[in-house]
């Protein structure tokens, strides 16, 4: 089974701070990795897509990707209280499957 | 771009009755859709695959005779949750690929069923 690991939270930040949300895996095979938001009683949201190793950018939100440690994360620059949401990692079971792998996510709370 | 609908957005029925959800693509074909189930507090389980014109594949201990899945056309694919039971109540939510896009999905808004 695979495996995608990530902190449960909650992880409070203040306004204007950053968030780091990380997660981990274990599919080696795995070349593409989503980031989603889901607000409570929502479905889920993409937030951004990483395909290679380093950092992409997309306004407020930097994705990292190492695929040799199998470690993915999320900045959240300037955070605000709309960010508060679950943010849920999920790589692509294998190349080309198409099929993702969702974590349990981390709930972010964003404090005035 | 990409908008994904679900319908119902919310059904409550009886014990032992059958419910359809449908989901379409909107403004996308979408070559493959996938079928979701969230109980509270955890997370997304997907339940089966889907291709356009063929039969779906269904994840390990998830009963494709009691949970029907058709994708008749590009744009739209239903899930049937037959002889419902009070533990089949869930969040349903379904996602499309889109033909063109790669690997992202895109998710509907999701269905809440309640079986009492």
């Amino acid at each position: 089974q695979k495996e995608v690991e990530q902190n449960s939270g909650p992880l409070s930040v203040p306004e204007g701070a950053i968030a780091s949300l990380n997660c981990t895996y274990s599919d080696r095979g795995s070349q593409s990795f989503f980031w989603y938001r889901q607000y409570s009683g929502k479905s889920p949201e993409l937030i951004m897509s990483i395909y290679s190793n380093g950092d992409k950018e997309d306004g407020r939100f930097t994705a990292q990707l190492n695929k040799a440690s199998q470690y993915v994360s999320l900045l959240i620059r300037d955070s605000q209280p709309s960010d508060s949401a679950t943010y849920l990692c999920a790589p692509e079971r294998g190349a080309g499957s198409y099929q993702l792998t969702f974590g349990k996510g981390t709930k972010l709370s964003v404090i005035p | 771009g990409a908008v994904v609908s679900q319908h119902p957005s919310r059904v409550i029925c009886k014990s032992g009755t059958s419910v359809k959800i449908e989901c379409r693509s909107l403004d996308f074909q979408a070559t493959t859709m996938f079928w979701y189930r969230q109980f509270p507090k955890k997370s997304l389980m997907l339940m089966a695959t889907s291709n356009e014109g063929s039969k779906a594949t269904y994840e390990q201990g998830v009963e494709k005779d009691k949970f029907l899945i058709n994708h008749a056309s590009l744009t739209l694919s239903t899930l049937t949750v037959t002889s419902a039971h009070p533990e089949d109540s869930s969040f349903y939510i379904c996602s499309g690929n889109n033909q063109l896009g790669g690997e992202t999905q895109y998710f509907g808004p999701g269905t809440r069923l309640l079986v009492l």
